[in-house]
């Protein structure tokens, strides 16, 4: 199970710390993402942390605001979203991955926290 | 980036009926050590969240049904539905996982007609 928090409503250029419990897997032996979805829009990858954070990987629109981190001893994976705006506005759901170290594909998903970036 | 595009942005079948749904990538996703194609099929909902359904293009995810299919190799892939059902009304994403940036394709919309 994964669960988010830590979304809600913030103004352009702040800053907001999502998090991401994870229960009932190995949480370390696997790699995680985050990925978003805004209103009415498709599906859009924002990041990848392999299982012992050696390997971060994003997209360019979020490359330098944000950083996708974890910890292993508390099964919980965090995205930090840092200079934000209007087009980050979107539901962000963290991802387990099947693989470890490598990027591929999602098998499990949380319900999704919202961040609304706005003035 | 790799783009992906599906076709068609949405369908309409009646229950029981054939879906066939096509995603093209802008490159060829086989990878060369495994000889497989990274492609994953997943069907969201409104208001939950995505289901992972195939990988590895052709590879069905446990207790899926096995109405679900999928095929295709290269940069051509498909998602079949054989015989619609009511429950599967929602919106179908590929995913291409060959390299990063990960992408989607837009969506294909499927409802009963």
């Amino acid at each position: 199970q994964l669960v988010e928090s830590g979304g809600g409503v913030v103004q352009p250029g702040r800053s907001l710390r999502l998090s991401c419990a994870a229960s009932g897997f190995t949480f370390s032996d696997y790699g995680m993402h985050w990925v978003r979805q805004a209103p009415g829009k498709g599906l859009e990858w924002v990041s990848f942390i392999s299982h012992d954070e050696r390997n971060t990987y994003y997209v360019d629109s979020v490359e330098g605001r944000f950083t996708v981190s974890r910890d292993n001893s508390k099964n919980t994976l965090y995205l930090q979203m840092n200079s934000l705006g209007v087009d980050d506005t979107a539901i962000y759901y963290c991802a387990k991955d099947r693989a470890v170290t490598t990027p591929r594909y999602f098998d499990n998903w949380g319900q999704g926290t919202l961040v609304t970036v706005s003035s | 980036d790799i783009v992906m595009t599906q076709t068609p942005d949405s369908l309409a079948a009646s229950l029981g009926e054939r879906a066939t749904i096509n995603c093209k990538s802008s490159q060829s996703v086989l990878y060369s050590p495994n000889n497989k194609n990274c492609l994953a099929w997943y069907q969201k909902k409104p208001g939950q969240p995505p289901k992972l359904l195939i990988y590895w293009a052709s590879t069905r995810e446990s207790g899926v049904p096995d109405r679900f299919s999928g095929s295709g190799s290269g940069t051509d892939f498909t998602l079949t539905i054989t015989s619609l059902q009511a429950e599967d009304v929602a919106v179908y994403y590929c995913q291409q996982y060959y390299i990063t940036p990960i992408t989607f394709g837009q969506g294909t919309r499927v409802e009963i007609k």
